[in-house]
């Protein structure tokens, strides 16, 4: 069975670095990609960037300069870290496959805020 | 970036209707184009990839059909746990963008 599911401080100060986990089960880092997906209150979705299934990464280039996304394989696990966040960075976070081999998780909640 | 024009942004419609939601894309993605349905609660699930395909589970009411920009889903039967928010996103050149959302509301 497969699935994602994403972890992570529920809130984080401005200016400060958010840290997310994307735990998976039921299939193999090394054989799909893992992205991360945001979605800001009451907004769209928007994508983030991409950990490939061969380590290689791609970004969503209005957030590169903040963004960094590595994995562990031998713990399925695929973290994001994004600096400087601001509070428009507040919203809820998805890993998610994508594609024909597509699952998402359930999401985890971030707020930024003092 | 290519952008993804979904239409209408809400929709109300009737248990047993058949409705349909446009997304056009900014320049040709060559069937490259899933449809997501989002619940209330955040949930998001995949029901279309590659234009027409249906994801595992989805039912036959669902059906993608397009091409070049433009592409559409329908549901030929609305049933009490489709409305939702639907949106189409295109997978044809990076980054992969999503459209702004259909609203499928009860009328």
């Amino acid at each position: 069975q497969v699935q994602l599911k994403e972890s992570g401080p529920g809130l984080v100060q401005p200016s400060q670095t958010l840290s997310l986990t994307c735990t998976v089960s039921g299939f193999s880092l090394t054989s799909y990609n893992v992205h991360w997906v945001r979605q800001p209150p009451g907004k769209g979705l928007e994508w983030m960037g991409r950990m490939r299934y061969n380590g290689d990464t791609s970004y969503n280039s209005a957030l590169k300069s903040r963004l960094s996304i590595s994995r562990d394989t031998s713990k399925n696990q695929v973290f994001l870290k994004m600096n400087s966040l601001q509070t428009d960075d507040t919203g809820t976070y998805y890993c998610t496959t994508l594609g024909a081999f597509d699952y998402w998780g359930q999401g985890v909640m971030v707020t930024v805020s003092s | 970036d290519i952008q993804m024009t979904q239409t209408p942004s809400s929709m109300p419609a009737s248990l047993g209707e058949r409705v349909t939601i446009s997304c056009r894309a900014s320049q040709g993605i060559s069937n490259y184009l899933n449809w997501y349905q989002q619940k209330p609660d955040g949930t998001i699930k995949p029901l279309i990839y590659y234009t027409s395909n249906l994801q595992s589970g989805v039912p036959s009411r669902f059906s993608g059909s397009g091409s070049g920009t433009d592409y559409s889903l329908t549901i030929s039967s609305l049933e009490p746990e489709d409305f939702a928010m639907y949106y189409c996103q295109q997978y044809d050149s990076s980054p992969p963008t999503f459209g702004a959302g259909t609203k499928l509301e009860l009328k």
